[in-house]
């Protein structure tokens, strides 16, 4: 049973232009959410997260939109640079008994054109 | 300074072999754990330890055993190797057990391929 959903495996945009990488739920306790970026032969490192009392978290050229009666998240990156691509891995956490466990998406592998 | 090392990186063996992976962390932090990853790309959490105590322990065979000598290391060790076991394994660790914002800090992985 996947909890977490990331329907599309890759991506690909314009150098400058925005990216938009989506991630789906199931669980309705998540109330905590994580985009992860990964870079081939290292591990997952944390990039930004929301918690479900907000809408929208941004950090400099990230923001991530939370839409909770969807539940749905999207990660935009503008504008998208080549260093950026990467696979992306949403995360959510939540519950009384969950703690610090994440239940991650399948990843979405993002490459940035020159 | 690597917050989050992992050793070895690599790791190919025989089926039926027994092998450890071993994880530090240098960040202070009280909870670590293992993930699996798998041909599918996945990330699954095997288990976590807080303060050196199992705190999860997902569905995985009792072959796989951690071991957390102190707040700093967790250990994998992997008894009778099979070729489902083949994947990469991360390490992480966050700061402490519980409360929804503890990012998590993930180890480079080690590749283990079972033949």
């Amino acid at each position: 049973d996947q909890q977490v959903k990331q329907n599309s495996p890759s991506l690909s945009v314009q150098e400058g232009r925005i990216s938009i990488l989506n991630c789906d739920y199931t669980n309705s306790m998540f109330d905590y959410f994580l985009w992860y970026k990964k870079y081939p032969a290292e591990g997952p490192t944390f990039l930004i997260s929301i918690s479900s009392i907000k809408d929208k978290n941004e950090d400099g050229r990230f923001t991530v939109f939370l839409n909770k009666s969807a539940k749905h998240l999207s990660l935009h990156i503008v504008p998208s640079q080549p260093g950026d691509s990467a696979v992306y891995f949403c995360a959510a956490s939540g519950g009384e008994t969950s703690g610090s466990r994440l239940t991650f998406g399948e990843g979405t592998q993002l490459t940035v054109n020159p | 300074d690597t917050a989050v090392s992992q050793t070895p990186k690599y790791l190919v063996t025989q089926m039926g072999n027994d092998k450890s992976i071993k994880c530090e962390q240098n960040l202070g932090h009280d909870t670590m754990y293992w993930y699996k990853q798998d041909s599918k790309k996945f990330l699954k959490i095997m288990f976590s330890y807080n303060n050196k105590e199992l705190i999860i322990n997902e569905t995985v065979p009792n072959r796989f055993s951690p071991k957390s000598p102190d707040k700093a290391h967790l250990n994998l060790h992997i008894n009778s190797l099979e070729l489902g076991d083949s994947a990469v394994y991360f390490c992480a660790s966050s700061q402490e057990y519980g409360g929804a914002y503890n990012e998590q800090f993930f180890g480079p992985g080690t590749r283990l391929t079972v033949l």
